[in-house]
């Protein structure tokens, strides 16, 4: 089974903090995405990768920036934490641009105060 | 301003009844239409895909109907059972974009026993 396994569950940090979202997928897979959920919502894009050192913007990019220094890792950092930036973050892989199947992490939920 | 519009946002069945979600989408470039289920404290998980090529596909219980004129799909959970109990998410993904997914806002299903 593919696993996509994000390194905390809760956070919480506080306003300003610099804040890092690890993300580690073991079926390597080419492309890998940084989305969060929000109620009523559903999930936006933050950030995406289609190889290593390789990022694009997704959707909402604004406060986030994010690192792919090996293919199996993509991290999500969060510059200078804000309390709008309160969410579920969930980190998900798929294997190429021709294999649409994504795999989701648990999430992480952070909570800026 | 979502690309994929789903409804409704939530809906309560009996056990052994029909639960039916419906997505509209804009983006005529869009090519895959993946069903994702989530249960709570989980990561979205793929359910159902389908392809334009096709009207209809289903898997066991759950079946997809696709409207590619209207530019509209949707799910059907026939003889849903407690255990679908869970927010669905569709989405949607242009093959040029690497299959970067839009996603709709999500509908939590409750089905009673």
């Amino acid at each position: 089974d593919v696993k996509v396994t994000q390194s905390s569950r809760y956070l919480v940090k506080r306003t300003g903090e610099k804040v890092f979202l690890e993300c580690v997928q073991d079926m390597d897979h080419e492309n890998m995405f940084w989305y969060r959920q929000d109620p009523g919502l559903g999930l936006r894009l933050i950030y995406f990768s289609y190889d290593v050192k390789m990022k694009e913007k997704g959707d909402i990019p604004e406060g986030y920036s994010v690192s792919r220094e090996k293919k199996e890792r993509f991290s999500l950092i969060l510059e200078s934490a804000s309390t709008n930036q309160t969410s579920m973050y969930l980190c998900a892989s798929n294997p190429s641009r021709q294999n649409p199947e994504a795999f989701f992490g648990q999430g992480t939920r952070l909570t800026v105060v | 301003q979502q690309q994929v519009k789903q409804s409704p946002q939530s809906l309560i069945v009996q056990k052994g009844g029909i639960s039916i979600i419906n997505c509209a989408y804009e983006n005529t470039a869009f090519d895959y239409f993946p069903w994702y289920q989530q249960f709570p404290g989980k990561g979205p998980a793929l359910l159902i895909a389908i392809r334009p090529d096709v009207s209809e596909k289903k898997e066991g219980r759950f079946t997809i109907s696709f409207n590619k004129s209207a530019k509209q799909f949707s799910l059907h959970i026939m003889d849903s059972q407690p255990g679908d109990s869970a927010t669905y998410f569709c989405a949607a993904s242009p093959k040029a974009a690497g299959n970067k997914l839009t996603f709709g806002g999500g509908t939590r299903v409750l089905v009673k026993p």
